[in-house]
């Protein structure tokens, strides 16, 4: 069965420091890969997703990732975060012929003003 | 407008209890589904419906049963409820079954079994 790994559970920034978080996955097949986010006390909703084609994904609120698919790898990046960029963030994984989607643990992100 | 909508929010209740969660979705979507995030902020797909039919049932206990009277609700309800179901529940929906898509979610319902 495939897993989604996020070695980072708990990240601390302050504003305008540069954000990476890790997300891999155990699956050789065709992938869909995505990134959702919980702000406190809201539900997930979708950062980002990669289907086909350029990698590189760029998302809503400056949220980009980039998928490497020799490393089974889909980090997210922020150039510079904001203190309301504070939230979990949630990679999935959905992998060929199926359409549940494996989460990871999550990572929480604080960001000090 | 509220895309995916669950009730209650909170729930708090003792051990043995029968309890419900209601869940809707306005995005007319065919396929929900529910899902429990434990304390370790696990995220685990229980159950996922397609058209009002049972799609997937991952290895849940038969005290959880799912019920979906129309497309747009898949409610939750959980007999003698035990401590180790506490946790919140999330539904979502997705556009259909089969496909690789984007799941919506609802706000969860936090369960507290004292």
């Amino acid at each position: 069965a495939q897993s989604v790994s996020q070695h980072n559970h708990h990240v601390i920034l302050s504003e305008a420091a540069s954000l990476e978080l890790g997300c891999n996955y155990s699956y050789g097949g065709t992938v869909n890969l995505f990134w959702y986010v919980q702000y406190p006390g809201q539900h997930l909703q979708l950062l980002l997703k990669y289907f086909s084609g350029d990698p590189l994904v760029k998302g809503i609120k400056g949220f980009e990732a980039e998928f490497i698919k020799s490393k089974f790898s889909f980090n997210l990046r922020k150039p510079s975060v904001q203190w309301s960029d504070t939230a979990e963030y949630f990679c999935a994984v959905i992998t060929g012929g199926s359409y549940i989607p494996t989460f990871g643990r999550g990572t929480s992100l604080i960001v000090h003003p | 407008d509220t895309a995916v909508s669950q009730t209650p929010k909170y729930l708090v209740t003792q051990m043995g209890n029968d309890k419900s969660i209601k869940c809707e979705q306005n995005l007319g979507h065919d396929t929900m589904y529910w899902y429990k995030q434990d304390s370790k902020k696990f995220l685990k797909i229980m159950f996922s419906y397609n058209n009002k039919e049972l799609i997937i049932n991952e290895t849940v206990p038969n005290r959880f049963s799912p019920k979906s009277p129309d497309k747009a609700h898949l409610n939750l309800h959980i007999n003698s409820l035990e401590l180790g179901d506490s946790a919140v529940y999330f539904c979502a929906s997705s556009q259909a079954a089969g496909l690789a898509d984007t799941q919506y979610f609802g706000p969860g319902t936090r369960l507290t079994v004292l």
